[in-house]
């Protein structure tokens, strides 16, 4: 079957750094894509990577390794707005999207 | 304003009553989604549209019909609702279905089926 892992709840604290691990099995592979989540609110794109390495965007990165299955989601200088559910979904061979339970990063002052 | 719209917001739904959510897009995008979100759970696929006048079935589609008569809109329709549809549910479109498309979400509806 088709898996996406990623821990359910990280904490950090406010400036600081952080990341967010992300496994997966899934028949075939078309992309990895992170998401961000306030609670409430509807998902937001934040990264797409689709060949092995490091994305950066800002104060967030997204890193893939394809033989590996895994990639993670970096956060930087963290800010309490970054308190939110980070999500992370594949596209597999028929080009749907499978989708992570989410991360529930919560951000200390 | 460019986006998605979903309706309504929140319902309280008896079961077995018939309901349809409603989506509408104005980006002008190819491909539709329906999800539902529940807790502890990743966002599981409904149904989709990869363009209009065609729907497929996604992961979790029974109870739950769409249809895609013009590109702007994507109704979902619970024939007859039971206690386990209650959930939070999101419409999303992208350009297209192809690999690097990110989808946008609306709003969501949250749904209660007592």
């Amino acid at each position: 079957g088709q898996n996406i892992d990623q821990p359910t709840e990280m904490t950090a604290t406010e400036g600081a750094i952080v990341q967010i691990n992300c496994t997966y099995q899934t028949s075939g592979f078309n992309g990895l894509f992170w998401y961000q989540q306030h609670a409430g609110e509807a998902p937001t794109f934040l990264s797409y990577n689709v060949l092995d390495g490091l994305e950066e965007k800002g104060r967030f990165s997204s890193f893939l390794s394809r033989s590996k299955g895994y990639s993670y989601l970096l956060l930087k200088e963290l800010q309490m707005k970054d308190s939110a559910s980070y999500l992370c979904a594949v596209k597999d061979s028929n080009y749907q999207l499978i989708w992570g339970a989410g991360t529930k990063l919560i951000i200390k002052p | 304003i460019a986006g998605i719209t979903q309706a309504p917001t929140s319902q309280i739904l008896a079961a077995g009553r018939r309901m349809t959510l409603r989506c509408t897009q104005d980006m002008r995008h190819n491909a539709m989604y329906w999800y539902r979100q529940d807790l502890g759970l990743g966002l599981r696929l409904i149904h989709y549209s990869n363009t209009a006048g065609t729907t497929g079935k996604g992961e979790v589609p029974d109870g739950y019909s769409v249809s895609r008569a013009n590109t702007d809109d994507f109704p979902l329709t619970l024939a007859s609702a039971v206690p386990s549809q209650t959930s939070v549910y999101f419409c999303a479109s992208s350009d297209s279905a192809g690999a690097g498309n990110e989808q946008f979400f609306g709003p969501g509806t949250r749904l209660t089926v007592l």
